[in-house]
C-alpha cells in the first residue's frame, strides 16, 4: 500500500525563521505536488515537481524532489504570519492514475 | 486549469437519509476523483470517476454507500447513501485535465449527519 508521509505533524515557528517540511513516500513517482489549505478552505497548489532534483521557488516557499531518496522537501524561508495554514504533498505514482495524499503538516507562525 | 463549481457547500442531514453532491467543470476533464476530508485529518480518496466507465473504489469505499455517476465530461455526482454520523465530513471533488499536472479542486462539501 502506497503511504506518504509527512514530518513534523504540527510545526509552531516564530516569524522571521526558517524551517522544513519533509514528505515521504513508499513508492516509485517521478511527479510530487505541494498543496496548502487554510482552514474551512479548500485546497490550492504551491508546487509541482516532475522530476528528480526539480527546484521550485515562491516568495518565501522552496519546494524539492529527490526521487532516488523518494523525498521532497518543503523550505520556508523568514517564515511570517500569512503562511499559517495546512501544508500537504501528493504523489500519483505512474500508472495508478490517482493522487495520494500526505498526511499533512499544520503550521502555525507566531508574531 | 480548470474551475470547479461544487455544490451544496454544505448540509445537514439526518441519519439514514441520502445526499448527492454535484460537481460541475468549466472544460472537459477525463479524469475526476472525490477525496473525503475528516476534520483535521488529511484527504482519503473514495473514487476515481471516468466518463464512460465504472468508478473505481478505493479500498474501504463501495459503490453502494458512495455511487457516482459521470455522465459527460464535465460533471459528475457522488451519492453519500443511507448516512450515519461516521459519513460528517468534507467531500471534495477534483480534477486532473491532463496526466501530470496537479489537480484542481471544488470548494468542498461540508456534510453533517445528525
Amino acid at each position: 500500500e502506497l503511504k506518504v508521509e509527512q514530518n513534523p505533524l504540527f510545526l509552531s515557528m516564530q516569524e522571521g525563521k526558517n524551517y522544513t517540511i519533509y514528505c515521504n513516500y513508499s513508492t516509485t513517482s517521478d511527479r510530487l505536488y505541494w498543496y496548502r489549505q487554510d482552514p474551512g478552505k479548500s485546497l490550492e497548489s504551491l508546487f509541482v515537481l516532475l522530476s528528480n532534483g526539480a527546484v521550485k521557488q515562491e516568495g518565501r516557499l522552496m519546494a524539492s524532489l529527490d526521487t532516488k531518496a523518494r523525498l521532497s522537501t518543503l523550505h520556508i524561508t523568514a517564515a511570517v504570519h500569512d503562511l499559517s495554514a495546512t501544508y500537504f504533498c501528493a504523489v500519483d505514482p505512474p500508472g495508478t492514475y490517482k493522487y495520494i495524499f500526505g498526511t499533512g503538516t499544520r503550521l502555525k507562525v507566531l508574531a | 486549469s480548470a474551475v470547479i463549481s461544487q455544490k451544496p457547500s454544505r448540509d445537514i442531514c439526518q441519519r439514514g437519509t441520502s445526499l448527492t453532491i454535484q460537481c460541475q467543470v468549466d472544460s472537459q476533464v477525463t479524469m475526476m476523483f472525490w477525496y473525503r476530508q475528516q476534520p483535521g485529518q488529511s484527504l482519503t480518496l473514495i473514487a476515481t470517476a471516468n466518463q464512460g466507465s465504472e468508478a473505481t473504489y478505493e479500498s474501504g469505499f463501495v459503490i453502494d454507500k458512495f455511487p457516482i455517476s459521470r455522465p459527460n465530461l464535465t460533471f459528475s455526482t457522488l451519492t453519500v447513501s443511507n448516512m450515519s454520523p461516521e459519513d460528517s465530513s468534507i467531500y471534495l471533488c477534483s480534477v486532473s485535465p491532463r496526466a501530470d499536472e496537479k489537480l484542481f479542486f471544488g470548494s468542498g462539501t461540508q456534510l453533517s449527519v445528525l
